[in-house]
């Protein structure tokens, strides 16, 4: 699976909207990409996924660029509850069997 | 509905001793899949099923580690003569079918004293 980069750590304010970005400037045309997040002592939980278009769901939105080599994840209103690491995978369905690859992902930080 | 169930949520063992972890995932899902997370680490694929065919065990760090998946359903991760730096937590996931969203369990935490 391509790499992606992310940034080690962000911090938000409660109530305010979080952009969460992803690099991923060796994607190939069949990646998908997806979002997970991992809470404290908790399993990884799936956020939301896409593969050109932008992408709404009722935990976040991700904004893909036109050229694909980046991807931005936005929570709207962050809550205290989504303090949690935040991992941007590619996968591709055809080539890389059913494996999650996890990078460090980004630990984002939510400032009452 | 239930969730991936994962047993025992701690477990602490000796040197050497063998240890079994189980995974129960969500039912009707086709494909499951172990991972681990040592601390401070990300997520390290270990070994994934996928209905009868013959497990991707590409993932697994040693010999003394194998996996079983009964029935197409409840899975047990072993491993034998366990040492240190097995200390992790090991995480359970299942999806409906491959390629498909993974929902992960809460994980087994084992420290190897």
């Amino acid at each position: 699976d391509a790499k992606t980069t992310q940034p080690n750590s962000m911090e938000s304010n409660e109530e305010e909207p979080v952009h969460l970005p992803c690099n991923h400037s060796t994607i190939s045309g069949t990646d998908y990409i997806h979002w997970y997040r991992q809470l404290p002592s908790q399993g990884p939980e799936y956020v939301i996924h896409g593969l050109t278009s932008n992408v709404n769901n009722r935990m976040a939105s991700l904004a893909i660029a036109e050229d694909r080599k980046s991807s931005t994840l936005i929570l709207h209103r962050a809550t205290l509850r989504d303090a949690a690491v935040y991992y941007c995978i590619l996968r591709d369905k055809e080539t890389s069997g059913s494996r999650l690859t996890f990078g460090e992902g980004t630990q984002l930080t939510v400032n009452p | 509905g239930a969730g991936v169930s994962q047993s025992p949520s701690n477990k602490v063992t000796e040197k050497g001793k063998d240890v079994e972890l189980r995974c129960d995932p969500i039912s009707g899902h086709t494909a499951l899949y172990w991972y681990r997370q040592s601390l401070g680490q990300g997520l390290e694929f270990l070994i994934y099923f996928q209905g009868n065919s013959a497990p991707d065990k590409s993932g697994l760090p040693s010999d003394r580690f194998s996996a079983e998946r009964t029935g197409g359903s409840v899975s047990t991760l072993t491993i034998q003569r366990t040492q240190q730096e097995d200390s992790a937590v090991y995480l359970c996931a299942s999806s409906l079918f491959a390629g498909e969203t993974q929902y992960f369990g809460p994980g087994t935490r084992l420290l190897v004293l």
